[in-house]
């Protein structure tokens, strides 16, 4: 049974960088698209972007210019930077994995997810 | 953009059959998945490819997809089945999910 673990900070000061880790365990890194969501108090998913097992990335346009993701196929993990957080980057961050068929592309797997604060 | 409507909330007694649509211009030639969220949870994948059902998901679970509208069936809810229920296609143009705004489920 795939499983998926975020860990990092949960409390990150404006202007600094929110930094995550996903790790993958009962099954390897090495295929898929890993993928990071997002969800703020009482709203919806909001998709933050996707790397694929040789690093290929896609990321949400809104927030291209502040994330970045790798992943350690020796580690079986894969992480989330977003820079220059503020306020509005407070959420409940998730990993999961994605699975594609044809032209569309599901997400099978989830992580617990991780609360990620921003503030002084 | 892709846009998804699905109706903020769905209320219906213990035993019935509840049924979430989810709205989309022509949205039978995407394929449709959706994801039962419970408070303070990670959603969970109950429907793929518009009918497909994960493993441990129970038969009471379908889904179909027709013209406008995809559809995800309940059958016999129970109090178990409270959650936010959200529908999902992938936009192959922009590549990245489309998500429905998410019905919530509440069972009387």
């Amino acid at each position: 049974q795939v499983q998926l673990q975020e860990s990092g900070p949960g409390l990150v000061k404006p202007s600094e960088t929110l930094a995550l880790t996903c790790t993958v365990s009962g099954g390897s890194i090495s295929n898929y698209y890993w993928t990071w969501f997002r969800q703020s108090a009482g709203k919806g998913l909001e998709w933050i972007g996707r790397i694929s097992a040789r690093g290929n990335t896609n990321y949400n346009p809104s927030l291209k210019s502040r994330v970045t993701m790798s992943l350690d196929t020796s580690k079986n993990l894969f992480s989330l930077k977003v820079n220059s957080v503020i306020a509005a980057d407070t959420a409940m961050y998730f990993c999961a994995r994605s699975i594609d068929r044809g032209y569309s592309s599901t997400f099978d797997y989830w992580g617990q997810g991780i609360l990620v604060t921003v503030s002084s | 953009s892709y846009v998804l409507t699905q109706p903020p909330s769905v209320s219906l007694a213990p035993g019935k059959t509840a049924r979430i649509t989810c709205g989309g211009n022509n949205i039978e030639t995407y394929s449709v998945h959706w994801y039962q969220q419970r408070p303070g949870q990670a959603p969970i994948l109950v429907i793929y490819y518009d009918t497909d059902r994960p493993s441990g998901i129970p038969e009471r679970f379908s889904g179909s997809n027709s013209g406008n509208t995809a559809t995800l069936t309940i059958s016999r809810v129970g109090a178990g089945d409270e959650a936010d229920y959200y529908c999902q296609v992938w936009d192959s143009d922009n590549d990245h999910p489309v998500f429905g705004g998410g019905t919530k489920l509440t069972v009387l």
